[in-house]
Order: C-alpha cells, then sequence, then structure tokens
C-alpha cells in the first residue's frame, strides 16, 4: 500500500528565510508526487507535480521539489519565504491507476515577521 | 472558469437526517474522489469514481454512499448521518494521473 509521511507538523520560518519541507513516500512502482497548500478556510492549490524526467520541479508561487528515489523523498523548497506563504502543505501520491490519491498528514507553516 | 463546485458550504444537521452534498466539476475530467479531512487524521478517501456509473470505496467509506450519473456530478449522501461524521469534505477530480486533482472549496458539515 502506498503511504506518505511529512514528519514536520509545524515548522516556523522568519519572512525572507529559506524553506525546506520534507515528505518521504512509500510506494512499489515509479511515483507520482504531489504537494498540495491549503489556506486556512480554503480547500486545496496544486503546487507543482512529479511525474518522470527532471527530478528537480518548479511549481507555482515561486515554490520548487526535488525527488530523490534513493532516499524516497520529495522536499518542497522555496528560497525566500513570504508572510503570504503561511499556511498548511500537504504531500501527496497517487497510484499508476489514478483513483487513489494518498496525502501525508500535513506541515503547517507560519511564518515570523 | 475550471473548477470543482460544491454545495454547501456549510451544514449543521442532526442525527438521522438525510442529506446530499452536491459536487460538480466543469472540466470534463473522468476521475472524481470525495475526502474527508479531520484534524490529526489528514485528508482520507471516502469514494473515487473513474467515469459515469463506476464507483468504488476509498479508505473511509462507512456510512456514506455515492452515485456517478452523469460525468461531471459526483454527489455524496450520508443516508443517517451521525456525530462522527462531523468534518470537513473535498470533493476533487482529474483528468489522469499525471495530471494532479482538482480540489473544491470544500463543506463543512456538523451533525448533531
Amino acid at each position: 500500500a502506498q503511504s506518505v509521511t511529512q514528519p514536520d507538523i509545524h515548522i516556523t520560518v522568519s519572512e525572507g528565510a529559506s524553506l525546506e519541507l520534507r515528505c518521504n513516500y512509500s510506494y512499489g512502482a515509479t511515483p507520482y508526487l504531489f504537494w498540495y497548500v491549503q489556506s486556512p478556510g480554503q480547500g486545496l492549490q496544486l503546487l507543482l507535480k512529479y511525474f518522470s524526467g527532471d527530478t528537480l520541479v518548479q511549481g507555482i508561487k515561486g515554490f520548487e521539489a526535488e525527488f530523490k528515489r534513493s532516499q524516497s523523498s520529495f522536499n518542497l523548497r522555496k528560497p525566500s519565504v513570504h508572510w503570504s506563504d503561511a499556511a498548511e502543505y500537504f504531500c501527496a501520491v497517487v497510484n499508476n491507476a489514478g483513483n487513489m490519491l494518498t496525502f501525508g498528514g500535513g506541515t503547517r507553516l507560519m511564518v515570523k515577521p | 472558469e475550471a473548477q470543482v463546485t460544491q454545495n454547501p458550504r456549510y451544514l449543521i444537521t442532526v442525527t438521522g437526517k438525510k442529506l446530499t452534498v452536491t459536487c460538480s466539476q466543469n472540466m470534463n475530467h473522468e476521475y472524481m474522489s470525495w475526502y474527508r479531512q479531520d484534524p490529526g487524521l489528514g485528508l482520507r478517501q471516502i469514494y473515487y469514481s473513474m467515469n459515469v456509473e463506476v464507483t468504488d470505496k476509498g479508505d473511509v467509506p462507512e456510512g456514506y454512499k455515492v452515485s456517478r450519473k452523469e460525468k461531471r456530478n459526483f454527489p455524496l449522501i450520508l443516508e443517517s448521518p451521525s456525530p462522527n461524521q462531523t468534518s470537513l469534505y473535498f470533493c476533487a477530480s482529474s483528468s489522469g494521473t499525471a495530471y494532479g486533482y482538482t480540489f473544491g472549496s470544500g463543506t463543512r458539515l456538523t451533525v448533531v
């Protein structure tokens, strides 16, 4: 069965500092991986996705993520965090059939002024 | 605008009173899913559908029903709601594995 682990439940960073959110997945085949962001009271917005090719993928809002097969990781990064980035971030993996999207528990990001 | 529309956004109901949460997408997506989000448990899949008249259980299907009579609509039915179904519900749709899912804005359900 596929699974996703986000080890950090809460992270606080200062505005302008760099950010890395960790994600580890378990899946038997080549994974299709996603990062979503959920602002308070909102739905989930797709930040970026990986399914093949270049292991460094670029997303919206200045985010990027790197797929490392040897470490079963798909960490999300941003060089300089803005106060508007405060939200909850979810890593997810979908099975090859595309019908089962499994989420990690989420990481809540707080941004200090 | 491409979107997934859920209604209602908020609903308070009483135990045992049947309710339906509607979900509609305008992107001609084959795949649709329902999730519930609970503190400490994250998002869990309730049901999914891979096309019209094709539905299957996700991780937490007990107490829920779905139907997919048209491609664009995927309603979630709680025939006898109970307080443990108080949650935030999301509908999502996708055109395929590599494309990711588009989510609705959510329905916050309270069962008293």
